[in-house]
């Protein structure tokens, strides 16, 4: 089945610096990543996605690359504020087809952004 | 006018207890999830239904039993309870034919087992 790994597991920015966080994935047959977000003690919520026909999509101060070559996306953050200081998780899913998710999480990684 | 709606918020019980976790959601979705979150923060998925159909069973002990009694509802009952099934239960739900496939997370459930 599908896995997904995820780096740094922390990391920490001064504010108005740039954030990166690298996933992996193991299924070829994966076609769907999205991003979330979970703030201390709330859902996760989903920040940005892309599909496997895409490179790279931006929205605001946040984008995310693919590389289905080597089956890795990253999520990129500029001028980080506290805002953003939260537990991202990147996911992939290999059955998706517009309609249920079998959505596979990385573990997440913690940022913190210093004022 | 909350979108996907978990009860209780908070469950603390002793271990061997049974105990049920109800999730709604308002938003017309076809299908719906449980999510278990460990104390490292790792979400991992544990059922879906479709239209009330179980689609996703992962490799969850049977004391886990989901219930959905029509596309709008999917609770989760628990049987004797152990101390490793503490953790924050989240239901989600999605869309068939949603381009995105956006999860859309309830609130989540403390679950404590002493």
């Amino acid at each position: 089945g599908e896995n997904v790994e995820q780096h740094p597991s922390t990391l920490s920015v001064q504010e108005g610096d740039s954030a990166v966080i690298k996933c992996t994935y193991s299924d070829s047959a994966s076609n769907y990543f999205p991003w979330y977000k979970q703030e201390l003690g709330k859902r996760p919520q989903l920040i940005i996605d892309i599909r496997s026909n895409v490179g790279e999509k931006k929205d605001q101060r946040i984008a995310v690359t693919l590389n289905k070559t080597a089956k890795h996306f990253s999520l990129h953050i500029t001028e980080t504020q506290p805002e953003d200081s939260a537990v991202y998780f990147c996911a992939a899913s290999p059955q998706f087809s517009g309609g249920y998710n079998k959505l596979i999480f990385g573990a997440g990684t913690r940022l913190a952004v210093h004022p | 006018d909350t979108a996907v709606s978990q009860t209780p918020k908070y469950l603390v019980t002793q271990m061997g207890n049974d105990k049920s976790i109800k999730c709604e959601q308002n938003l017309g979705h076809d299908t719906m999830y449980w999510y278990k979150q460990d104390s490292k923060k790792f979400l991992k998925i544990m059922f879906s239904y479709n239209n009330k159909e179980l689609i996703i069973n992962e490799t969850v002990p049977n004391r886990f039993s989901p219930k959905s009694p029509d596309k709008a509802h999917l609770n989760l009952h628990i049987n004797s309870l152990e101390l490793g099934d503490s953790a924050v239960y989240f239901c989600a739900s999605s869309q068939v034919d949603s381009y995105t496939g956006e999860l859309f997370f309830g609130e989540g459930s403390r679950l404590t087992v002493l």
